[in-house]
C-alpha cells in the first residue's frame, strides 16, 4: 500500500513556466514533509520540507503549500529552468521513526 | 562535509552469487539507513543503524539481507543467493544527531545492482 501517492507520474514544462507536482498522505501521523530531487545516476538530494504547522514554506524558487484539512501537499516551481530537469520525489515521515516513505517519483522536463 | 560515499556503483552478478555494499556516512552522522530504489519507484525503506545497533529493519529485508555497522563508522549490505528480484539501486543515506526534530537524511549516490 502506497502511504505517499505523488501525481503527475511525468511533467513537461516550458522554461520560465511554473511546475506544479501534487502529493497526498492518508497518516495523519505524518508530521514531516520533505521534497527530494534526483538527478540521473545520482542519489536523492533534499530540496525543501515543512512540517503541518506552516502552510506555505518558499526558499528561492521553491515553494512548498500543505493542506492539512485535505491531507495534501505540493511543490511548485517557479521560473522552471532546463537544469532543473529531474525526478522529483514527496516523502513522509513521522517524529520519532526513521523511515521515509516516498512518492513514486514526477519526471519533470523543462524545455528551453 | 564530503557526503555519503557508496562503493561499488555498479555490480553486476549472476544469480545465487552473495554481493556486499559499502556505505561510508557523512562524519558524525550517527544515523545510517539502507533504502532500495526500483525503477520508476521511490526509494523503500530496508534498515536503520544508530551508531553500530541496527535498531529497526522492513519486513523488506528477507532473511537473505544482512546489514552490519561496525564501530559505528562504514555500513555493509550483503545480499546472499542474489536473484533477479534483487535488481536494484541501493541507496544510504545519514543523518546527525536529531535537532530540533528535523530529520533531514542525506543519500550517497547508490549501488546499482543487476542480476543476470
Amino acid at each position: 500500500q502506497q502511504q505517499v501517492k505523488q501525481s503527475p507520474q511525468s511533467l513537461i514544462v516550458q522554461k520560465g513556466g511554473i511546475s506544479i507536482i501534487n502529493c497526498a498522505y492518508e497518516n495523519t501521523a505524518f508530521d514531516y514533509f520533505p521534497w527530494y530531487q534526483q538527478f540521473p545516476g545520482k542519489g536523492p538530494a533534499l530540496l525543501i520540507a515543512i512540517r503541518p504547522d506552516v502552510s506555505e514554506k518558499k526558499e528561492g524558487r521553491f515553494t512548498i503549500s500543505f493542506n492539512k484539512s485535505a491531507k495534501q501537499f505540493s511543490l511548485h516551481i517557479m521560473d522552471s529552468q532546463p537544469g532543473d530537469s529531474a525526478t522529483y520525489f514527496c516523502a513522509a515521515i513521522i517524529t520519532g521513526a526513521n523511515n521515509l516513505f516516498f512518492g513514486t517519483g514526477t519526471r519533470l522536463t523543462v524545455i528551453p | 562535509d564530503t557526503g555519503v560515499s557508496q562503493n561499488p556503483r555498479h555490480k553486476i552478478t549472476k544469480r545465487g552469487q552473495n554481493v556486499t555494499f559499502r556505505c561510508d556516512p557523512i562524519s558524525e552522522h550517527n544515523r545510517l539507513y539502507w533504502y532500495r530504489q526500483t525503477l520508476g519507484q521511490g526509494p523503500e525503506f530496508l534498515t536503520y543503524f544508530q551508531n553500530e545497533a541496527q535498531l529497526e529493519k522492513s519486513r523488506l529485508l528477507s532473511d537473505r539481507f544482512s546489514a552490519e555497522r561496525p564501530k559505528g563508522s562504514f555500513s555493509t549490505l550483503e545480499i546472499q543467493r542474489t536473484e533477479q528480484g534483487d535488481s536494484a539501486m541501493y541507496l544510504c543515506a545519514s543523518s546527525p544527531i536529531r535537532t530540533s526534530g528535523n530529520y533531514e537524511q542525506y543519500f550517497g549516490p547508490g549501488t546499482r545492482l543487476t542480476v543476470t
